[in-house]
């Protein structure tokens, strides 16, 4: 079956521009996970949606990021006035519930120049 | 916070031999996971090991918890060249989210 997909694989911006990530879940997984992964380091968590709302959203850095999953499936991460620092690997995972193994999505790479 | 902590960080070893990475964590777990990377990219599930598990087998793999010391090993028997890649410990904790440690960097030369 289809696992999790992200969109696009890849994303150059310039410093400050506004910036969309998509993730489409495996489907009938409820919970959805966004990661950000910098060089050299382990997934660092960012939000955690059960269905359509941020059960825990304390992972992210500043208000200039933000996810929805209207629908309880596909979700954005949206990064507004982008910095340098970032640039990252995005990382997307699905799971049947809360408490079960995370299925990654393969991420998109930012780079924000 | 990164919690999952793996030792050794960077292994080279020849095909055939064993593989073993640790993982040390802070705080109390629901469970804790293995995760596989390469080149960077997509993260593959290995094994999920309960609180109330002591060892867990999967094919060549073997992931053993230690609750009282917070520690897991991840051993990898007969090595393969495709094995090469890079091995993250993962506990879940807290409201469902999985923290992740710096990962072992396993090179298997065939």
């Amino acid at each position: 079956g289809a696992g999790v997909s992200q969109t696009p694989s890849n994303k150059v911006t310039e410093k400050g521009k506004y910036v969309e990530l998509r993730c489409d879940p495996i489907s009938g997984h409820t919970a959805l996970y966004w990661y950000r992964q910098s060089l050299g380091q382990g997934p660092e968590f960012l939000i955690y949606f059960q269905g359509t709302g941020a059960a825990d959203d304390s992972g992210l850095p500043n208000d200039r990021f933000f996810a929805v999953r209207p629908e309880g499936s596909v979700s954005t991460l949206k990064i507004q006035r982008t910095e340098r620092g970032d640039s990252a690997v995005y990382l997307c995972a699905s799971s049947i519930t809360g408490y079960n193994e995370q299925f990654f999505g393969p991420g998109t790479r930012l780079t924000v120049l | 916070s990164q919690q999952g902590e793996e030792d050794p960080q960077a292994l080279s070893i020849q095909e055939g031999e064993n593989a073993t990475m640790n993982c040390s964590y802070k705080t109390s777990i629901n469970n804790l996971q293995w995760y596989r990377q390469n080149s960077g990219r997509g993260l593959v599930h290995l094994i999920l090991i309960r609180s109330n598990e002591r060892e867990k087998h999967s094919g060549r793999l073997r992931v053993t918890l230690d609750t009282s010391k917070k520690s897991s090993s991840l051993l990898i028997t007969a090595s393969r060249a495709a094995d090469t890649a890079s091995y993250f410990c993962a506990t879940l904790y807290g409201n469902n989210r999985l923290a992740f440690g710096k990962g072992n960097q396993v090179v298997v030369i065939p």
